[in-house]
């Protein structure tokens, strides 16, 4: 298995306060992902990095920021947590990406309510 | 945006073969891919096509059309264990994937 950890792995917390999951590699993969998770929707890409500083948005970026400020972490933090942002969270490695083989590896997701 | 189309739920018998069907965008195009999913668990990889035609792996196989903007994923012997739900993943211009919703596959005995 990759060497990807989430954490934390599971997280209850209020309407409005900051919440930052943390995604760390082992494995110096030079991307790095974070999808959300819902009940019909599939993965969907909330940012993304390409290298230590570069991140890009996804499809859904919206009350979501990033940052990595080296190769083996990158942070996701909700500035300020809605109901609507309760789901599973997954952080994902790819080396292979703009190769046309693009192999992205997952870490075992965090689950996170948000009441 | 792009998107891909999927069949919500397929059901099959244990022994079987299962074919997850796949249609997707042709915009910024470079890929297709599948991943496998568990009850609870993390998505894993499972296959990838660039070129047409089909890619075997085991049990399961890969194929894709790009004149049809179409693949399948095609799963041999079914096994129980092979419950699980099924995303096809579209690799585009930058270095992102596109997954579709997923394919939730039943195994009965």
């Amino acid at each position: 298995d990759a060497g990807i950890t989430q954490s934390p792995r599971h997280k209850v917390t209020e309407t409005g306060t900051p919440v930052t999951l943390r995604c760390h590699q082992t494995e110096n993969h030079r991307y790095m992902y974070w999808y959300r998770q819902d009940p019909g929707h599939g993965l969907r890409l909330i940012h993304y990095s390409y290298g230590v500083k570069d991140t890009d948005k996804g499809e859904v970026s919206d009350g979501y920021s990033v940052s990595r400020s080296k190769t083996e972490d990158f942070l996701l933090t909700l500035e300020s947590a809605t109901s609507s942002q309760t789901s599973v969270y997954f952080c994902a490695i790819s080396e292979t990406a703009g190769t046309n083989q693009n192999i992205q590896y997952f870490g075992a997701g965090t689950r996170l309510s948000v009441l | 945006g792009q998107s891909l189309e999927q069949p919500s739920e397929v059901t099959a018998v244990e022994g079987a073969i299962v074919q997850i069907n796949c249609t997707y965008q042709t915009s910024g195009f470079y890929g297709l891919s599948w991943y496998q999913q568990h009850d609870g668990g993390a998505p894993t990889f499972l296959s990838y096509n660039a070129l047409d035609g089909l890619e075997e792996t085991g049990r399961f196989s890969s194929f894709l059309s790009r004149s049809d903007s179409y693949g399948y994923l095609l799963l041999q012997e079914l096994q129980m264990k092979d419950s699980a739900s099924y995303f096809c993943a579209q690799e585009g211009s930058s270095y992102k994937l596109i997954f579709g919703s997923g394919t939730r596959l039943l195994v009965r005995p």
